[in-house]
């Protein structure tokens, strides 16, 4: 398996702009989560979805952050516009439910994004 | 609501010592219990997990036993080597409620020096 990819892995760009992350989960995962990482705040879950459908973005700190999903393969998490505080690394993770059955629900993360804004 | 708590680093070790991470939780229900590992530069990795009281998990020389009694699931190892520092998180995620997260603690760094 290729694992989660992400794109890009660096990111340098200024105040303002758009910036827009995207992930690949693994194929066959139900689940994929968005967090973020920086040292102040360690690592905080951003939003996550549920066969394409997103099922909690209370992490997702204002409006000018959106994620989407489009399809079981593809999930973009944009930032419009940019701000220094948004200097990060930005996971993106997937998991398989196993429904009624619970257990556990192991995720597996990508190499993340490094956002930097100047 | 659930939460993880974990001793604070950074945990400085001289190779072959032994090491030990603390790791407490609260959860309603039943969690599954998972210890994930980040070196440098990387994403989180699954270390070990244990789906129920009483199990331990093992990897790479790692073990931790799922202590329903203590809520605890503390990380040990016999031997670091320098290759093992790295953050490691403990998670958990809840049984038959499970919503599909995972509630991280906030991490332990743990440095080996040769």
């Amino acid at each position: 398996d290729a694992g989660v990819i992400q794109s890009p892995r660096h990111e340098v760009t200024e105040m303002g702009q758009e910036v827009t992350l995207r992930c690949k989960p693994i194929s066959g995962h139900d689940y994929l989560f968005w967090y973020r990482q920086t040292m102040m705040r360690g690592l905080e879950l951003l939003i996550y979805f549920n066969n394409n459908v997103p099922i909690d973005d209370s992490g997702m700190p204002e409006d000018r952050f959106s994620a989407k999903m489009p399809n079981a393969s593809f999930s973009t998490l944009k930032i419009q516009p940019s701000e220094p505080r948004d200097s990060a690394v930005y996971f993106c993770a997937s998991s398989v439910g196993l429904g009624a059955r619970g257990g556990a629900y192991e995720q597996y993360f990508g190499p993340g994004t490094r956002l930097t804004v100047t | 609501g659930d939460s993880v708590t974990q001793m604070e680093g950074p945990v400085t070790l001289s190779e072959e010592a032994f090491l030990t991470i603390n790791c407490t939780y609260t959860a309603t229900g039943y969690p599954s219990l998972f210890w994930y590992v980040q070196y440098p530069g990387e994403g989180l990795q699954l270390l070990l997990k244990a789906t129920k009281a009483d199990d331990k998990g093992s990897n790479k020389g790692f073990e931790a036993t799922y202590r329903k009694e203590t809520t605890s699931f503390h990380l040990e190892k016999g031997s670091v080597q320098v290759s093992d520092s790295a953050v490691y998180f403990c998670a958990l995620s809840r049984g038959s409620s499970n919503t599909g997260k995972l509630i991280f603690g906030q991490g332990t760094t743990l440095q080996v020096k040769p």
